[in-house]
This record gives structure tokens, sequence and C-alpha cells, in this order.
């Protein structure tokens, strides 16, 4: 079955700590994206990556990091210094004209 | 990048047709329309897209003026199912998604 899996579902972190969001695809796309999605907003783009071993950063990347070492993964870290990380949390893979997302990961602060 | 604007919300009953326009005045020559579909704490569900004149698939259909400064999706005979929000973007997806804006989208509401 091929698509995009996000984990945790749910994430709670506590303050001062950093916490990582797993988004695996194999739908051999070269592209992934994350983004954070506020209640009742759309969603904002936190980084990208376009190829392996490459990521450019979003509209709001502050506060978060992330690695792209294997084509199928591209984890997002929450760092301590991302003060309102309370949000929907999207990962998302394209390929052509249509991009798609996975399931989600909402985190929570603690 | 093309800024959007649609509806913030719309409702409607089972059975109805429903069309949510989108305006997209500085629209590219490269830009292509997309729908999106987002149901509560899911991700968005690509629903179509065109570039010029009508697209249908079996969910829905984008209707595109020749102008091409809006465009209207319409989806046949909605059920409660389709209560959801719907997001039109606009832009040319070969130089990458991250010029893509998803705006707050339109929240539709199918009551029985």
């Amino acid at each position: 079955d091929g698509g995009i899996t996000q984990s945790p579902k749910y994430l709670f972190r506590k303050e001062g700590q950093n916490v990582t969001l797993s988004c695996e695809q194999n739908l051999n796309h070269d592209a992934m994206y994350w983004y954070r999605q506020d209640p009742g907003q759309g969603l904002r783009l936190i980084y990208y990556s376009q190829i392996v071993n490459d990521f450019q950063k979003g509209d709001i990347a502050e506060g978060y990091s992330v690695s792209r070492e294997k084509k199928e993964s591209f984890p997002l870290t929450v760092t301590s210094a991302q003060k309102n990380p309370t949000a929907f949390y999207l990962c998302a893979s394209s390929e052509g004209e249509t991009q798609y997302f996975g399931p989600g990961t909402r985190l929570l602060v603690l | 990048l093309a800024k959007t604007t649609q509806p913030i919300s719309m409702d409607s009953y089972e059975g109805q047709e429903v069309n949510i326009t989108c305006s997209h005045n500085n629209i590219a020559t490269n830009d292509y329309i997309t729908w999106y579909q987002q149901f509560p704490s899911q991700g968005p569900r690509f629903i179509i897209q065109g570039y010029k004149t009508k697209v249908t698939n079996e969910v829905a259909s984008l209707f595109i003026p020749a102008d091409r400064k809006s465009s209207t999706l319409s989806l046949p005979r909605v059920s409660l199912s389709d209560t959801a929000v719907y997001y039109c973007l606009v832009g040319d997806a070969n130089t990458g998604f991250q010029k893509l804006v998803f705006g707050t989208g339109t929240r539709l509401l199918v009551s029985p």
C-alpha cells in the first residue's frame, strides 16, 4: 500500500523539550514538505526538501529543524526554541502537479 | 504568488449541487488551479486540477473561464460526508509546491 505515514498521531511535549515527528513515504517522491496548521487556519509551510540531503526553510521555520538523509524519510524536530508548538503538523510529498498528505500529528504542550 | 479569495463558509443540504468559486486575479501563464478537501484532523486530499475550460472526474467538476481569473468547484448531489474545508490553490507546481499557499479555505456544511 503506497502512501505517507506520520507518527505518532498525538505527541505531548514538556516545556524545554525537543520532540521529533516522523514522516515516511513509499511513493518514491523526491520532494517532501512539513506544514503547520492552527485551529481554523490554513496550512503554513515550515520546511521543504526537493532532494535527498537538501532542504530549505519555509515561511515559519524558526524553532524547527529537519533532516533528509533518505529519500523516504523527512523527520521534523520541534525544538525548545519554538515557544508555541501546539498545532496539527502535516507532512506531504509531491510528484508532478499533485501533492499527497499524511494523516498528521497533533502536538500538545504539557 | 497568485493570491486566492474564497468564501469563508457555505451551507447546503443533502442532494443539492454545491458550487464554490475561487478568485485568482493575478494568475500566471504557467499556473494550474488545484482544489483540495480536508476533513477535521486529517491531511488535505487532492480533489481536482485544471488549467482552462472544464475538467471533470468521479468526484467533482472544475469550471475555468477563458480569462482564468476565477474558477468554480462543483460538487454534484452532496452528502453529509462532503462536510469539509475546501482549499483552492494556484501555482506552477513544476517549480515546487513550496510556492503554493493554503489560505483559510471554504468551510462547507451539509445538513440533512
